[in-house]
This record gives structure tokens, C-alpha cells and sequence, in this order.
């Protein structure tokens, strides 16, 4: 079974500059998340989808993060304009729908973004 | 709000020692109880969870218990390996939709 895929691997841009992200999760898990490793925290969920629509974003940063998931598949996290703080490991999580207690994550191997 | 505490790091072991990483939470309702692995170079995988109070999560040889009246959730594991050096994450996660949070994070390094 093909696991969580997402690209590019590393990024560095310089702040004001625009990214992306992609991920595309496991085939048939309708949930999807977006969370921020920053290095000695643990992942902050910015957003999480259920199919195409949104769960929770409560954490993302609207002025400057966006993230769509269109047809409920692969999905982007976009950020613009970077800042120096947004330096960080980007992970993409998927899941298949079930009870929260027996619902689990897989995770992608991150994007690691550094902005200078 | 919901939040976990995990021990700092890193922790360094030498190999067959005795492993024990500190978790504590604070949380409304029931939450369930995971600890997530990070191997080097990899993504975050599940090692074990348990749902509710007195339950405990076993995998690869580390165990969890869920101990309500001290509100922890301590991996052990009675014999380390040098493959077993990796980053570990207590997280937990409430009813519904609620979203996983995470703890900080402990580095383990076991030498041979």
C-alpha cells in the first residue's frame, strides 16, 4: 500500500517570497491534515479536511496560509508572503473515516521549508 | 484547553537499558492516548494508543498505561535497542473531531 506522498522534500526561499506544498494522501482516506513541525515543538495542526470540506482551521494563518483540497484527493497549503517563523517541517497526515477512537493517521515524510 | 508534557531530551541510553519517557496531560472529557515514533529521516507513525482509563498500549516491546488519577501516559520499555534511536511524541485526542495534539517531543539516543 502506497503511503502518504508529498513534495517537494526541502524548499528555501527568501522571506516575502511565495510557496507551496503538495500532498497527495492514501488512496480512499476521505480525512486530511496539514500540521507545522517548527524544530523542539511538536506538529501543530494548521488545517484539517473531511473530503473537501473543512473540519477545523482554527490555526492556520489566514492572512498569509491557504489550503485547498478540490475534489477531496491531493490537496496544497499555500503560503504568502513567508516569514522567518514560518520555518518549519510541513507534514501531511491522512485517514479513513471512523470513531476518533479507532481513527488513525499516516504521515507524510514533510516538506522542509526554510526561509531566509 | 487541551495540552501534553512530555520530558526533555535527548535521553541517552545504552543498548538492553531500561527506557522510560515521561507524559503527562491535561484534558477535558476522555481523551484517547497515543504515542507517535519519528524515525530519522521518516514520517510520524503510531506505536501504540490506549482509549480509556487503565488501558494499555503495547507495540515492539514499548508499553503505555493510561493512569487517569495521575493524568500520565509513561512509555517504557525493559530493553533498548540501537534501532529503537528515534523522536517520540505523546499526543491525545478528544471526542469527535477534535483535533491530535501534540506533545514536544523526546529525543532517544541508544548506543551500542
Amino acid at each position: 500500500e502506497a503511503g502518504v506522498a508529498q513534495s517537494p522534500r526541502y524548499k528555501i526561499i527568501e522571506k516575502r517570497q511565495s510557496v507551496a506544498f503538495w500532498c497527495n494522501p492514501i488512496s480512499g482516506h476521505a480525512t486530511l491534515y496539514w500540521y507545522q513541525q517548527i524544530l523542539g515543538q511538536g506538529p501543530k495542526l494548521l488545517i484539517q479536511f473531511q473530503n473537501n470540506g473543512v473540519v477545523d482551521d482554527s490555526q492556520l494563518p489566514k492572512d498569509r496560509f491557504s489550503a485547498e483540497r478540490l475534489k477531496g484527493v491531493d490537496s496544497t497549503l499555500k503560503i504568502q508572503p513567508a516569514k522567518l517563523e514560518d520555518s518549519a517541517v510541513y507534514l501531511c497526515a491522512s485517514s479513513q473515516t471512523a470513531s476518533h477512537t479507532e481513527r488513525k493517521l499516516f504521515f507524510g515524510s514533510g516538506t522542509q521549508l526554510s526561509v531566509l | 484547553g487541551n495540552s501534553v508534557t512530555q520530558m526533555e531530551g535527548p535521553v541517552t541510553l545504552s543498548e538492553e537499558a531500561f527506557l522510560t519517557i515521561n507524559c503527562t496531560y491535561t484534558a477535558t472529557g476522555y481523551p484517547s492516548l497515543f504515542w507517535y515514533v519519528q524515525y530519522p529521516g521518516e514520517g510520524l507513525q503510531l506505536l501504540l494508543k490506549a482509549t480509556k482509563a487503565d488501558d494499555k498500549g503495547s507495540n515492539k516491546g514499548f508499553e503505555a498505561t493510561y493512569r487517569k488519577e495521575t493524568t500520565s501516559f509513561h512509555l517504557e520499555k525493559g530493553s533498548v535497542q540501537v534501532s529503537d534511536s528515534a523522536v517520540y511524541f505523546c499526543a491525545l485526542r478528544n471526542t469527535g473531531f477534535q483535533k491530535l495534539v501534540f506533545g514536544t517531543g523526546t529525543r532517544l539516543l541508544v548506543s551500542p
